[in-house]
């Protein structure tokens, strides 16, 4: 059974980095066969995919076009974990983030979330 | 991106009564792989989304048979053939035939 356990700070400064942390219990994140994802939700913009990071071979990234200027989603594969980091935040950014293994027919497990508020 | 709309927003329904969602998307969702990307998701008060449904009629594994989709193209439903009080909460949608994945706005079921 896959579980995801989310860390990482609940309040980030105006013009600040988000920084979020998901491990990866009974899957790797460097399997050929999932992808581990990041998704966010808040009340204006309900439930938005943000990016993804899979290992086919090689490590791919997706982004959503909204984000895609200011998001890296890194695997590290020696805590068996994958981070999000989203720069220059602003309170559109107030959100709850969730991990989630997923593809294209199904995300299956998700991390807890994690309120996360933009605010000085 | 493709646009997935929700109906109702919101349902209050009866225990033991039947209830269903509709979900239309904006496109159609068969790919190119002959299948159809569409899977449903419950989120419970105060909890992450579960997977219900994938591939448009395929129950996730623990998912109670009450619960049923279907559709094609562009048009889908998820069915609940007797609600339960452990059913309350949000009921999404969610198109994975390209990227961004999007959801639907969300269908909020009370008892």
């Amino acid at each position: 059974q896959v579980q995801l356990q989310q860390s990482g700070p609940g309040l980030v400064r105006p013009s600040q980095t988000l920084s979020l942390t998901c491990a990866i219990s009974g899957d790797s994140v460097s399997s050929n066969s999932a992808a581990w994802n990041w998704i966010r939700q808040s009340p204006s913009r309900g439930l938005e995919w943000l990016g993804r990071t899979y290992y086919r071979s090689k490590w791919y990234n997706d982004y959503a076009a909204s984000v895609k200027s200011r998001i890296i989603i890194d695997p590290d594969t020696s805590k068996n974990q994958f981070s999000l980091q989203l720069n220059s935040v602003t309170a559109e950014d107030t959100a709850v983030y969730y991990c989630a293994r997923g593809s294209r027919a199904y995300h299956d497990s998700w991390g807890q979330g994690t309120l996360v508020t933009v605010s000085s | 991106d493709i646009v997935m709309t929700q109906t109702p927003l919101s349902l209050s329904v009866t225990p033991g009564q039947p209830a269903s969602i509709s979900c239309k998307s904006s496109q159609s969702l068969l790919f190119s792989d002959g299948k159809t990307y569409l899977s449903w998701y419950l989120q419970k008060p105060g909890q992450s989304p579960q997977l219900l449904v994938y591939e448009v009629s395929s129950r996730f594994s623990g998912v109670p048979d009450r619960f049923s989709g279907s559709g094609s193209g562009t048009d889908f439903t998820l069915k609940i053939s007797r609600v339960e009080a452990e059913d309350v909460g949000v009921y999404y949608c969610m198109q994975g035939i390209g990227l961004p994945w999007t959801f639907g706005q969300g269908t909020k079921v009370e008892i």
